[in-house]
């Protein structure tokens, strides 16, 4: 069974950082590509970042680019996300989700991140 | 990275059909067929419902189907039950490897 499992959230001051992690399992970590999705409190989805299976290479919304990266340890079959900057707007559940064929296929159970003073 | 255009509510009567409309531009519905479908129930994570704009994952009832035409992807929900009142999202590839999603449809079962 694929398990995805987030951690790494909690509250954080206007400006700070926070690093999230993703430790998957029932699955072969290594060949897939993996995307950061999150949602604000009683709002909608919103695709964060993407990284392809070797970690080579890496996308953003254009909201996070620069202030957040992804990154994957294949060896550990842990996926991560640094934030950097954190803003009020930036206040989400944030979720790890396993692509197939340009789909979120499979999603962990998100991690909530309250940016606030 | 405009967010694509669902309609906020959908509804209808047990037994019926509903159909949730999902608009893009021609760099993202219109360009590729990797629309695709979540369900999301409050609280929860979202599930995969349709992919590839009508294919759906294993064990998803073959009550929901997709379909697209040009720049707007649709999904249809057919002999509503009551368990399929939940948030309705769309997605699309767009290209250079960036997504973007539709707004949310709540869909309620009168």
């Amino acid at each position: 069974e694929v398990q995805l499992v987030e951690s790494g959230g909690g509250l954080v001051q206007p400006g700070g950082s926070l690093r999230l992690s993703c430790a998957a399992s029932g699955f072969t970590f290594s060949p897939n590509w993996m995307h950061w999705v999150r949602q604000a409190p009683g709002k909608g989805l919103v695709w964060v970042a993407h990284i392809i299976s070797d970690g080579s290479r890496t996308n953003y919304a254009d909201s996070v680019k620069g202030r957040f990266t992804i990154s994957r340890d294949n060896a550990k079959n842990t996926l991560y996300l640094q934030m950097n900057s954190l803003t009020a707007e930036d206040t989400a559940v944030y979720y790890c989700v396993r692509d197939r064929g340009y789909s979120f296929a499979w999603w962990g159970q998100g991690t909530l991140i309250t940016v606030s003073s | 990275q405009s967010a694509l255009t669902q309609p906020p509510s959908a509804s209808g009567s047990p037994t019926q059909s509903v159909t949730i409309s999902c608009t893009g531009t021609s760099s993202d519905v219109g360009a590729y067929n990797y629309v695709s479908w979540y369900q999301q129930y409050p609280g929860k994570a979202p599930k995969l419902m349709i992919y590839e704009v009508s294919k759906r994952p294993s064990g998803v009832p073959d009550r929901f189907s997709g379909s697209k035409s040009g720049n707007t992807a649709s999904l249809t929900v057919s002999g509503l039950q009551a368990e399929d009142e939940a948030d309705y999202y769309c997605s699309s590839y767009a290209g250079s490897n960036n997504w973007v999603f539709g707004g949310g449809t709540k869909l309620t079962v009168l």
